[in-house]
């Protein structure tokens, strides 16, 4: 099937950096992407949809200079945490569309961000 | 909006019983797409299941099946057999033809006894 990969898989960081996390579809060509954000024991919650050559589309109370998204090309998209804080720790996963797959999103395996 | 309910926030079978997770889900549309998604402890999310509203058939996986219910809004999932490696958290989610988002529920935690 198709693979999406992210990297890292945790991070630690203090606070005020900035923490960049990759997300790219390895045997598929993804015009879109998404971000998305989980909370323990919860579900997952859309953050953005990244367009591959366009701005990333933010869902309402998303904060986009904090959470800047680029899909610079259609095997990768990043989504930098800026000036990150310790409510920002979370589990982050993408997602990417195979065209060729009905459309399905097929996830990352998340990445854990822990900010100190 | 489209809304997806799981009203079964955690379950627990022994292994090899058959169990029946629930799902409901509210649109007004007529051409949307359901799912099951797994999320076993290493949090990868798995596609278990998917549904085209404009097919009758039920759709199967080996020891997964689904009971949708198009007038019901009604999609639940039947795990036969059931594994220890079943245990995981299950999302139902709901996806319309028009547009790519998913619209995920709550989810519920399954647990398979040995």
């Amino acid at each position: 099937g198709a693979v999406v990969s992210q990297h890292p898989s945790w991070v630690i960081c203090k606070s005020g950096t900035s923490v960049k996390i990759e997300c790219r579809s390895l045997d598929f060509q993804a015009t879109t992407m998404f971000w998305y954000r989980q909370f323990p024991k919860q579900s997952l919650m859309l953050m953005a949809t990244s367009n591959e050559g366009s701005k990333a589309t933010y869902e309402q109370g998303v904060e986009k200079d904090k959470f800047l998204i680029n899909h610079a090309s259609l095997t990768l998209s990043t989504l930098t945490v800026t000036s990150a804080h310790p409510e920002d720790s979370s589990f982050y996963i993408c997602s990417a569309r195979d065209l060729d797959r009905y459309n399905e999103q097929f996830f990352g395996p998340g990445t854990r961000l822990t900010v100190l | 909006a489209q809304t997806v309910t799981q009203s079964q926030p955690e379950m627990s079978v022994q292994e090899a019983e058959t169990v029946t997770l629930s799902c409901t889900y509210d649109t007004s549309e007529s051409n949307y797409y359901l799912f099951w998604y797994k999320q076993p402890p290493s949090r990868q999310m798995i596609l278990v299941i998917r549904q085209e509203a404009y097919k009758q058939q039920n759709a199967t996986e080996n020891r997964f099946s689904v009971n949708f219910q198009k007038a019901a809004k009604s999609f639940s999932l039947k795990i036969s057999d059931s594994q220890l490696g079943d245990t995981a958290m299950y999302f139902c989610a709901f996806r319309m033809d028009s547009n790519y988002q998913l619209i995920w529920g709550a989810g519920t935690k399954l647990i398979i006894k040995p």
